[in-house]
């Protein structure tokens, strides 16, 4: 049973152009949203994160959207550069139901052509 | 800061064998999480452990079975290998406590095992 699923497995996009990564989610007792992005022969690094309590957070070019409603966020890089092009992970976790571990999608292969 | 260091970076083990990873977490931080990446199945909680205690088990087989020492230090071990288990295993670690809840996990680069 997949709670975070990322349903594009790769995106290709224009280098300027806007990237959109999207990520949904099943367990609605998920309350804070954050995504990674990760390099061939290196660990995940931390992008980005949302509570629940928003809909919204900006850090530089990147944004990350949540509705709540329909179980999905999204993040928007803006504009896309060569250097973005990794796998980004969507991942999720219950704050509210005390330490859960924090759950993954399968990942999203952005690759930004120059 | 020194980040999450893994050792070794790549390995290579015999069906049968057994294995074991290492983890050093950034200082100041006492929660330790592992993560198995397979290509195409994102990465799969293993284990957590804060204060050498487990706090959360994923759904992985008792040959899957990890520690941490008194200096957060933390240790997985995989006993009677499998092909399957080859994969990239992650370490992660992050602040304990209600700031950890918001913190987000800070990976290592990974062990690379390979099964043969």
């Amino acid at each position: 049973d997949q709670q975070v699923k990322q349903n594009s497995p790769s995106l290709s996009v224009q280098e300027g152009r806007i990237s959109i990564l999207n990520c949904d989610y099943t367990n609605s007792m998920f309350d804070y949203f954050l995504w990674y992005k990760k390099y061939p022969a290196e660990g995940p690094t931390f992008l980005i994160s949302i509570s629940s309590i928003k809909d919204k957070n900006e850090d530089g070019r990147f944004t990350v959207f949540l509705n709540k409603s329909a179980k999905h966020l999204s993040l928007h890089i803006v504009p896309s550069q060569p250097g973005d092009s990794a796998v980004y992970f969507c991942a999720a976790r219950a704050l509210n139901s005390g330490n859960t571990p924090l759950v993954f999608g399968k990942g999203t292969r952005l690759s930004v052509i120059a | 800061k020194a980040g999450v260091t893994q050792t070794p970076r790549y390995l290579i083990k015999t069906r049968g064998q057994q294995v074991t990873l290492s983890c050093s977490p950034i200082s100041g931080h006492r929660s330790v999480s592992w993560y198995q990446q397979t290509p195409g199945q994102g990465l799969q909680f293993l284990f957590e452990y804060f204060s050498e205690t487990q706090r959360n088990k994923g759904n992985f087989p008792g040959r899957f079975s990890g520690r941490q020492f008194s200096n957060s230090r933390s240790e997985m071990n995989v006993s009677t290998l499998e092909l399957g288990d080859s994969a990239l295993y992650l370490c992660a670690s992050s602040l304990a406590g209600s700031r950890g809840l918001l913190s987000p996990l800070h990976f290592g680069n990974g062990t690379r095992l390979t099964v043969t």
